[in-house]
């Protein structure tokens, strides 16, 4: 089946630092890939997304480039802000046994000091 | 803004007892789903919805059950709550396109003593 894997946390930087939250995944069909940050006491909300190889989301100042080749998704933000503390969902949704069902990473936890 | 409610957002309930999470969109979204949130973060799904009249269950086995009424409503019912039960629950729904992302509501957090 389908899986998602994103490195695992806590991420801990200083704010302005680059950040980068690695993603790879397998997948049956051709996915569509998805990144979803969670605040403290809050559910997932969509952060950014891609749906064919070479296709970049970007939103807030993150990016992530899908490569079909290297079969990855990586998060990036040039300068990181306070702000951004949260935890960082990769997923995809992949047409799999006649239906499309989300499939998570694990999930990492970004901390940014000021 | 939120589209997609759940209530309640915090609750305190003794064994055996039976509850009901409700969930409820208005976004006119077909599909709905329930997750289960770990104290490490992963999200685990437990039941879906493709429409009314359709229910399934995911990867975990939570011991409880859905129903899908109505298309905006999605309620998730654990008739005997015990402490392996302590968790967030979180419910989401999408539009019935393939590559449409899910839709969050802020979670109910649940702790059975």
């Amino acid at each position: 089946g389908d899986s998602v894997t994103q490195m695992e946390g806590p991420v801990t930087l200083s704010e302005e630092a680059f950040l980068t939250i690695n993603c790879t995944y397998t997948a049956t069909g051709y996915p569509s890939l998805f990144w979803y940050v969670q605040y403290p006491g809050e559910g997932l909300q969509l952060l950014l997304k891609a749906t064919k190889a070479d296709d970049k989301g970007s939103n807030k100042g993150f990016e992530a480039t899908y490569r079909k080749e290297t079969t990855s998704f990586h998060l990036e933000k040039g300068s990181v802000q306070v702000s951004d503390s949260a935890v960082y969902f990769c997923a995809l949704s992949d047409l799999e046994g006649g239906s499309y069902i989300p499939t998570f990473g694990r999930g990492t936890s970004l901390i940014v000091h000021p | 803004e939120a589209d997609i409610y759940q209530t309640p957002r915090y609750l305190v309930i003794g064994t055996g007892k039976k509850i009901t999470l409700e969930c409820s969109q208005t976004m006119g979204h077909d599909k709905m789903y329930w997750y289960q949130q770990d104290p490490g973060m992963e999200l685990h799904l437990i039941h879906y919805s493709y429409g009314v009249n359709s229910t399934e269950k995911g990867d975990l086995s939570s011991e409880s059950t859905v129903s899908r009424i109505r298309t905006e409503h999605f309620p998730l019912t654990l008739e005997s709550a015990r402490p392996s039960h302590t968790s967030q629950y979180l419910c989401a729904s999408s539009a019935n396109r393939g590559n449409s992302p899910l839709h969050f509501g802020n979670g109910t957090r649940l702790t059975v003593t």
